[in-house]
């Protein structure tokens, strides 16, 4: 069972937009920044959002992320085939002292 | 180009121990705190242990404090994760990837922005 909870999958048609939620507490999501991390099928995770909406040089503006309270998003506009792959959001923990992650959204792109 | 590889990994009895190796290159290892984060087959990431840019902070998920000890070699640019004690639930690949900003030493506002291709350890008897 992880800190933060994420849906199992999600999907979507090729062009179409998908979000993906993550959902905390007030000891992580509220009271620190979140990220969200890609991983491809059978390579190591990729920095996909910072500081809860800012984009590393290199990712898409089709990528774009938001905070709330104790919840966050991801979301994906225009979706791509390439897109398919699993999304983690994470965040540190203060009661926790690390950090915490998500158990990760498959994105299927049909 | 900016690289971390890791290395050590393999099968290993339960009770037993293993160090893992992370060399970086490409960039100043000296200067950037880092992580190890682990994944057990088809489950999710878990982060294991940070270590800062100098060595001197140090801090582990609940699930490895006072079995994994976390180190490095600035002079070698290696990053190290020691584990004793091995059970199954440690079987996973194992990362290590870069604080996304150099000289800071709260990691909680940077993410890890370069991440080695991973190691698997698997303890089994």
């Amino acid at each position: 069972q992880s800190v933060l909870t994420q849906p199992p999958s999600v999907s979507g048609t090729p062009g179409q937009r998908v979000t993906i939620s993550c959902s905390g507490s007030s000891s992580n999501i509220r009271s620190t920044y979140v990220f969200w991390y890609q991983q491809l099928p059978g390579t190591a995770p990729k920095l996909l959002m910072y500081r809860n909406d800012q984009r590393p040089s290199g990712v898409p503006d089709r990528f774009s992320g938001s905070k709330s309270g104790t919840s966050a998003s991801l979301a994906i506009s225009g979706l791509r085939s390439e897109d398919e792959a699993d999304y983690y959001c994470a965040a540190c923990d203060d009661s926790l002292s690390g950090w915490v992650f998500g158990g990760g959204t498959k994105l299927t792109v049909l | 180009q900016v690289q971390l590889v890791e290395s050590g990994g393999g099968v290993v009895q339960p009770g037993r121990s293993l160090r893992l190796s992370c060399v970086a290159s490409g960039f100043t290892f000296s200067n950037y705190l880092m992580h190890w984060v682990r994944q057990a087959p088809g489950k999710g990431l878990e982060w294991v242990a940070f270590i800062s840019y100098d060595g001197s902070e140090k801090d582990y998920a609940d699930s490895v404090k006072g079995r994994f000890t976390i180190s490095r070699d600035n002079s070698k640019n290696t990053l190290y994760l020691q584990m004793k004690s091995l059970t199954a639930e440690d079987t996973a690949m194992y990362y290590c990837a870069r604080l996304d900003t150099a000289m800071v030493t709260s990691f909680c506002n940077y993410g890890m922005d370069v991440w080695g291709q991973g190691t698997t350890v698997t303890v089994s008897s």
